[in-house]
């Protein structure tokens, strides 16, 4: 069965702190990547995704994330965060077994950016 | 921007009572589905319609839980009767038909069972 890893359950940062949140999958064939971000009271929302080409997705914010195919992962990063950052961040997978788009989500890591 | 709505936003029940959640889905997106997010951890499946059909609902306690989508458009969720575990964020998203769409999610219907 496929499973998602989030390493890091909670990270502080300071404004302006480099980010990197780590995302492992287990599942040994083709694979849509996602990562997705829930703000305080809102909904979760797409914040980017992989699914072919450049291992290297830009999404929204400034945020960016590297498929490594070799080591299962998927990290989310940013050079630089901002305050407004502070939210919950997910990693799903979308195992390509059947057309179903189920999506399988890690954990969550929960960022807080103090100014 | 279309959004997924769902209602209520919070609900509060005691145990052995019946709850039930509602979702409308983005116009267009042939594909629903409903996840359950326990505080501190992601969202897990519930249930995925295709249409009015059920694709999937391996992880559904089908003992107390029940879903449906009779015209293929909204949806509706229901515990019957509710227990203390129940008690979680029930997020309902919607996507159109096909491997590897962008799956839309709703603010999410909180249940608290006491």
């Amino acid at each position: 069965a496929q499973s998602v890893s989030q390493h890091n359950h909670h990270v502080i940062l300071s404004e302006a702190a480099s980010l990197e949140l780590g995302c492992n999958y287990s599942y040994g064939g083709t694979v849509n990547l996602f990562w997705y971000v829930q703000y305080p009271g809102q909904h979760l929302q797409l914040l980017l995704k992989y699914f072919s080409g450049d291992p290297l997705v830009k999404g929204i914010k400034g945020f960016e994330a590297e498929f490594i195919k070799s080591k299962f992962s998927f990290n989310l990063r940013k050079p630089s965060v901002q305050w407004s950052d502070t939210a919950e961040y997910f990693c799903a997978v979308n195992a390509i077994i059947t057309n179903t788009d189920k999506l399988i989500f890690g954990t969550g890591t929960r960022l807080q950016v103090f100014p | 921007e279309a959004e997924v709505a769902q209602s209520p936003r919070y609900k509060i029940t005691e145990k052995s009572q019946a709850v039930a959640f509602w979702c409308d889905p983005i116009s267009g997106h042939a594909t629903l589905y409903w996840y359950r997010q326990i505080l501190g951890q992601g969202p897990e499946l519930l249930v995925q319609f295709q249409d009015e059909s059920v694709v999937d609902d391996s992880q559904l306690p089908k003992d107390r839980f029940s879903a449906e989508r009779l015209k293929g458009v909204d949806s509706t969720l229901k515990i019957q009767p509710a227990e203390l575990g129940d008690s979680a964020m029930y997020l309902c998203a919607s996507s159109f038909t096909g491997s590897g769409n962008t799956i839309y999610f709703g603010e999410g219907s909180w249940l608290t069972v006491v």
